[in-house]
This record gives C-alpha cells, sequence and structure tokens, in this order.
C-alpha cells in the first residue's frame, strides 16, 4: 500500500522557536495533502489542505502565519510551526492523497509529537 | 456541516469477548465512511471502509456496514484479541466541487478500546 513518511516523530523546542515537520509520500505522488492537529484525548482536527504548487486552504481560527505549509512537490509538504508556544504542543498529522486516484482514501504519516517547553 | 458521532470510551474487553463500536453521522449526499485505528504512539491506520449504501468493509476481522436509513457505520468484530487494542475512529468524507479533486475526512472523537487477556 501507499507510505507517507512523517519526521521528525518527536521534538522538543524552546519556546519562541520555530520548528518544521515533513510529510512525504514514499511511493506515490500526492495530489493534496492534509495536516491535522489531535488534542489528548481528543480527534483529529483539520488544520488546511494543500495542493502542490499553490497556496494552503487554512481552516477557519488556524493562524496562516503561525502554521506555514508549503507544498513545492508532489511528494513533499512542510508544516513550520513559528514562535512555538507550549499551547501548541500536540500531536500533528499529516495525511495525503494519491494523484490520479478516483476514490477517497488518504494515506496518514506516522505523526510528530511537538513538545514546547 | 457533517459530523460523526461515536460512542465514548474507554472500552474494556475480555480476549475474545464480541465488539461493538456504534458510529452514526449526519452529511448531505452520498459520503464514504471510513474506520480508522490508531496504536499507541502511531499515526492511522485505514482499517476499512465503505463508499455506498449498503456496502460492507471488512479487515482483520473486524466489518461495518454502510447503512443509509440509520445513517450509521458500526464496527463489529466476533472475537477481539489484545492487539486490537488502539483507538478507533469512524470518519467520513466527501468530495468536494472545488474542481482541485481536493477532499477531507470528519472524524468521530475516537474510542478507546482496552484488551485484557
Amino acid at each position: 500500500g501507499a507510505v507517507v513518511s512523517q519526521h521528525p516523530s518527536r521534538v522538543i523546542c524552546k519556546s519562541g522557536t520555530s520548528v518544521k515537520i515533513e510529510c512525504r509520500s514514499l511511493d506515490f505522488q500526492a495530489t493534496t495533502m492534509f495536516w491535522y492537529r489531535q488534542f489528548p484525548k481528543q480527534s483529529l482536527m483539520l488544520m488546511a489542505t494543500s495542493n502542490e504548487g499553490s497556496k494552503a486552504t487554512y481552516e477557519q481560527g488556524v493562524e496562516k502565519d503561525k502554521f506555514l505549509i508549503n507544498h513545492a512537490s508532489l511528494t513533499l509538504s512542510t508544516l513550520t510551526v513559528t514562535s512555538a508556544h507550549p499551547e501548541d504542543s500536540s500531536f500533528y498529522i499529516c495525511s495525503a492523497r494519491e494523484l490520479g486516484r478516483g476514490n477517497t482514501e488518504a494515506f496518514f504519516g506516522q505523526g510528530t509529537r511537538l513538545t514546547v517547553v | 456541516g457533517d459530523s460523526v458521532t461515536q460512542m465514548e470510551g474507554p472500552v474494556t474487553l475480555s480476549e475474545e469477548a464480541f465488539l461493538t463500536i456504534n458510529c452514526t453521522y449526519t452529511a448531505t449526499g452520498y459520503p464514504s465512511l471510513f474506520w480508522y485505528v490508531q496504536y499507541p504512539g502511531e499515526g492511522l491506520q485505514l482499517l476499512l471502509k465503505a463508499t455506498k449504501a449498503d456496502d460492507k468493509g471488512s479487515n482483520k476481522g473486524f466489518e461495518a456496514t454502510y447503512r443509509k436509513e440509520t445513517t450509521s457505520f458500526h464496527l463489529e468484530k466476533g472475537s477481539v484479541q489484545v492487539s486490537d487494542s488502539a483507538v478507533y475512529f469512524c470518519a467520513l468524507s466527501h468530495l468536494s466541487y472545488s474542481g482541485a479533486g481536493s477532499y477531507q475526512l470528519t472524524f468521530g472523537k475516537g474510542t478507546k478500546l482496552s484488551v485484557i487477556p
């Protein structure tokens, strides 16, 4: 099956610094990638949708200047958390949909546990 | 808008017990329905899916039937194992009509299952 690799799996950073999370589709080309945030004991909340070569579409309430998304190629999307604060600590998960597929399946990365101290 | 409601957890079962996790949805049109599983410390994995009414998705002994009349997609397994301990998410998706071919998943809050020997 299709594989999505997310890196790093865990990161600890200091308040005020920026953190970049990478999401790669390893064996397929991803038309669209999605970034989710998961709070403890809560469901996944969609943060933004990105299509290769165009600006990301952010969900209501998500600060686009804080969560920078770059989908520069058909196999790579990055999420940068800028000027991180402790309240940004969360589990971030990306998913990707394969180019040309007629179905609605998406494949998920392993997730990144971000802790801001 | 779309929404997914699944039974509150946690659910604790003995090995070989029968499992049912209820899921109902609210959506316009004819969404695709999914069950995802999240093992501790990992991202989401697609467990099974159904794309139209009366379809039955099945995988690893788990089953769920798309019931349009009751707007439900309950997950069942006849005999659970310790290795089934995880969080289970019910989800639905539509194809958006933005022309970009993007879509997004709407998740339930998740149900944590613990299976004890």
